[in-house]
């Protein structure tokens, strides 16, 4: 079974780039999915198949993909992108999914 | 508009069991895989489970693996999780999420979740 590792925070000024990056092996292979989630909500999701935005989701977030390494990225970070963070993917047959430990994202 | 909505959390002592419904509306449920996903106090998400769009096939997480049941009634509208041989860590909120498309393994939409305490 796969297994994704996230840092467990990132911390970050407004008006700057936050990266957050999710390792495992399910990558290249398999794509990764990045979900928002604040404070006692659903999560959201923010990037699907390594790269695209789904419909109403700011230009700022953006996906990227290295090696077993995928990436989310937010550019011009503003005090309410302040929230958890979690990538996902899934094995090839659409068997199992997992979820990395999620991220902490603090806007400073 | 698209709506899961669940029910059926609450306090339960270890060895217990419970059932968790997610009502849906605003979209064709037949023709959707779904999921349940969970969240322990203060953790990550969690794959739990997932069902097919007619319920033919279902998959588990190793950890609940032979104790919950994944079901669905698309003449309902609903999907359900039943809980059996409870234990302290099964404590969380449980989502249910929608599958995107046979395209993506995406979950484009989610539940409000309701929360399950296993406690004596």
């Amino acid at each position: 079974s796969y297994e994704l590792t996230q840092p467990p925070s990132v911390s970050v000024s407004p008006g700057l780039t936050a990266r957050i990056t999710c390792s495992g092996d399910a990558f290249p292979k398999q794509y990764a999915y990045w979900y928002q989630q604040k404070p006692g909500q659903a999560p959201v999701l923010i990037i699907y198949n390594d790269i695209e935005r789904p419909s109403g989701i700011p230009e700022r977030f953006s996906g990227s993909t290295s090696g077993t390494t995928v990436t989310l990225s937010i550019s011009g970070v503003q005090a309410e992108d302040e929230a958890d963070y979690h990538c996902q993917s899934a094995d090839s047959s659409g068997s199992y999914w997992v979820f990395g430990g999620g991220t902490k994202l603090t806007v400073l | 508009e698209v709506q899961l909505v669940e029910s059926g959390g609450g306090l339960v002592q270890p060895g217990g069991s419970l059932r968790l419904s997610c009502v849906v509306s605003g979209f064709s449920f037949s023709n959707y895989w779904m999921h349940w996903v969970r969240q322990a106090p203060g953790k990550g998400l969690v794959w739990v489970s997932r069902i097919q769009s007619d319920g033919s096939s279902t998959t588990y997480a190793d950890s609940v693996r032979g104790r919950f049941t994944i079901s669905r009634d698309n003449a309902k509208n609903t999907l359900y999780l039943q809980m059996n041989s409870l234990r302290v860590e099964d404590t969380a909120v449980y989502f249910c999420a929608r599958r995107w498309s046979a395209y993506s393994y995406a979950m484009d939409v989610w539940g409000q979740g309701t929360t399950v305490t296993v406690s004596s």
